[in-house]
């Protein structure tokens, strides 16, 4: 089965400017994760959906970051406008239950 | 307020030897504990789990420890080898309509020659 796919694998902005990252999970996962990784900590939830409806969004700074799931399939989050801190690997993941999460190979978003 | 805690930012073994990762949570109502394993430039990949009714789960060369009256949890890989260095997430899963995984901040594991 293919995995979840992200895109772009790199990317450059500078503070203020937009951005959005791209998923597309495996074929039949309800459940579709992002999740926020800085370097030397974990990776923290930003929102979770199920289908193309939000499940969690607690953590998720609406402020600048928007989610959405058109038709329970791809997925986007964009974040505008960026700051410093928002470096970081974004991470994409999917699953059909929670116990079998499948993660993509994240987005790497250096602001400077 | 981290639910779990991964107190060793990295661990060095020897090649053969038996690395040990050690992780700590707070929330006694967590279902399941899994362990993630993550190499540079990939997202994590699943490597065990164990179902907090069960005090051990075995996978080959990986084995994960529970032990709940200390809310700890260790995974042993034994022997270490080259390919197992990588960094080491422990997360807690509780099982609600939200399903949603915790993570600890991970444990960077060097395996040396």
């Amino acid at each position: 089965e293919a995995g979840v796919a992200q895109s772009p694998r790199y990317k450059i902005i500078e503070k203020r400017q937009s951005v959005a990252f791209w998923c597309n999970p495996i074929s039949g996962h309800a459940t579709l994760y992002w999740y926020q990784q800085i370097l030397g900590q974990g990776p923290k939830l930003l929102i979770q959906f199920q289908n193309n409806g939000v499940v969690d969004d607690s953590q998720l700074p609406k402020d600048r970051f928007s989610a959405e799931r058109l038709k329970g399939v791809d997925s986007t989050l964009k974040i505008q406008p960026a700051k410093l801190e928002d470096s970081a690997v974004y991470l994409c993941a999917s699953s059909s239950r929670a116990y079998g999460y499948t993660f993509g190979s994240g987005t790497r978003l250096t602001v400077v | 307020d981290q639910q779990v805690k991964q107190n060793s930012p990295s661990l060095s073994v020897q090649e053969g030897r038996i690395s040990i990762l050690n992780c700590d949570y707070t929330n006694s109502m967590f279902d399941y504990f899994l362990w993630y394993k993550k190499y540079p430039a990939e997202g994590p990949t699943f490597l065990i789990s164990i179902s907090s009714i069960k005090d051990k789960n075995e996978d080959g060369r990986f084995t994960v420890f529970l032990n709940k009256s200390a809310k700890h949890l260790s995974l042993h890989i034994v022997p270490s080898q080259p390919g197992d260095s990588a960094v080491y997430f422990c997360a807690a899963l509780k099982m609600n309509r939200d399903d949603k995984i915790i993570f600890g901040k991970g444990t960077r594991l060097h395996i040396l020659p």
